[in-house]
């Protein structure tokens, strides 16, 4: 089983969509959640990081974590064409080491 | 600012041969920086964590005689695949941290590996 699980997807939804990306883990020692956006033959960049269990907004996007579930999400409204990207899940073990998810490949329509 | 840049960003070898993939810290300094690999449709996979002027840390499974990480300052780290095989063809990313509270990585645009 590997320690961070994300769905591959490809997940394609019409633009003004609201989208919703999940990743489940299953070690209990991850306290930081991360959510990357990663375009075509480039780095990922880090959209939001969060520490505890809840919810976390930063404009478009909401990342929500549940520990108790060992379960993370990330919310985009309004998705927008722009948005298409593979969104990766990361989880921080010890002080450096991050474990990414598969990544799951997202397309918004116009 | 928090550029990280690599070069190349696309190689191809013929198998035998050593590639070197270089990785900088464009406007910051990097305490650490990681090199991870990416298969086609797979996660990305932690290789190696350095430190400037140490000895890289490999992760379980990762052959440091094939995999050579040289960080010889706070912005460049370089990444040798020696003796490279068509397995061995994949897309090559790093990261650099400048360290402090957030410890947040910044990632370079990958380098793509094809050998031959």
């Amino acid at each position: 089983q590997k320690e961070v699980e994300q769905d591959p997807g490809p997940l394609s939804v019409p633009e003004g969509a609201i989208v919703s990306l999940n990743c489940t883990y299953s070690n209990s020692a991850f306290q930081y959640f991360m959510w990357y956006r990663q375009y075509s033959r480039k780095g990922p960049e880090l959209l939001m990081y969060t520490y505890s269990s809840g919810n976390k907004e930063d404009g478009r996007f909401t990342a929500q974590v549940d520990k108790s579930s060992k379960y993370i999400s990330l919310f985009i409204r309004d998705s927008q064409p722009s948005d298409s990207a593979t969104y990766l899940c990361a989880m921080l073990e010890g002080a450096q080491k991050l474990v990414f998810g598969q990544g799951t490949r997202l397309t918004i329509n116009p | 600012g928090a550029v990280v840049s690599q070069h190349p960003s696309w190689v191809i070898c013929k198998s035998g041969t050593s590639v070197k993939i270089e990785c900088r810290s464009l406007d910051f300094q990097a305490t650490t920086m990681f090199w991870y690999r990416q298969f086609p449709k797979q996660s990305l996979m932690l290789m190696a964590t350095s430190n400037e002027g140490s000895k890289a840390t490999y992760e379980q499974g990762v052959e440091k005689d094939k995999f050579l990480i040289n960080h010889a300052s706070l912005t460049l780290s370089t990444l040798t695949v020696t003796s490279a095989h068509p397995e061995d063809s994949s897309f090559y990313i790093c990261s650099a941290a400048p360290g402090g509270v957030d410890n947040e990585q910044f990632f370079g645009p990958g380098t793509r590996l094809t050998v031959l």
